[in-house]
């Protein structure tokens, strides 16, 4: 059974830009999270979609939205890029919801904002 | 604001050591609290503790919940270098914001 998916693994912007990462959870698996990971703050969780809709959102600024498809398959954007927002973000998958069963996390998008 | 502390924030030990890392934890709705292993690339899930004082063992890695005093510690005994790693906890909230709560994790680092 393959994995929890990202794309791009890296990626390269300017501040102003922005970006859209992708995130194939799971086969099966209908929840898809997604957190901030950065040496100072450590994982932050960003926003959890489960069914399409939006569960859960943590204490992130409006630049930074998502979306779930039909299959599951999650995006994430962030408009505006600021040098703060250089971090690892992982996405990861559960059966239903994240609260209430295990999550296998993806490898990650390395995003560095220049 | 929910939080969760780790502590140490980093141990050097050589291999057939025996570690202890700590997790204490303040959230206004608990569900569970979790371990994961991340190495150098995505967490790997370890344990996930509801109830308290009931251990969870796996292999050389054991994890128990005190639900009273809002901590939790996982242990790794005859650590081996490939227990080296970041050690992440985390709680899952319930009710009206489910989220999960991360700690800044402990780096373990074990020597030969």
């Amino acid at each position: 059974k393959a994995g929890v998916t990202q794309t791009p693994r890296y990626l390269i912007k300017t501040r102003g830009q922005q970006v859209t990462l992708s995130c194939s959870p799971i086969s099966g698996h209908r929840s898809v999270s997604w957190y901030q990971q950065t040496p100072g703050q450590g994982l932050q969780f960003l926003f959890e979609y489960f069914s399409e809709t939006q569960r859960n959102k943590g204490n992130f600024p409006g630049r930074f939205s998502g979306r779930q498809f039909s299959n599951s398959r999650s995006e994430m954007n962030v408009s505006t890029l600021e040098l703060g927002d250089s971090a690892l973000y992982l996405c990861a998958s559960s059966l239903a919801l994240a609260g209430e069963n295990e999550q296998f996390f993806g490898p990650g998008t390395r995003l560095t904002v220049l | 604001e929910d939080k969760v502390v780790q502590s140490p924030l980093s141990l050097v030990v050589h291999e057939g050591d025996t570690v202890t890392l700590n997790c204490s934890y303040e959230v206004t709705n608990f569900r569970s609290l979790l371990w994961y292993k991340q190495e150098k690339k995505a967490p790997t899930f370890l344990f996930m503790l509801t109830s308290s004082g009931i251990e969870k063992k796996s292999g050389r890695l054991s994890s128990i919940l005190d639900k009273k005093e809002l901590f939790s510690i996982l242990n790794i005994t005859a650590t081996q270098t490939g227990d080296s790693a970041v050690y992440l906890c985390a709680v899952q909230t319930q009710g009206g914001s489910e989220k999960l709560v991360f700690g800044k994790g402990t780096k373990l680092t074990v020597n030969p």
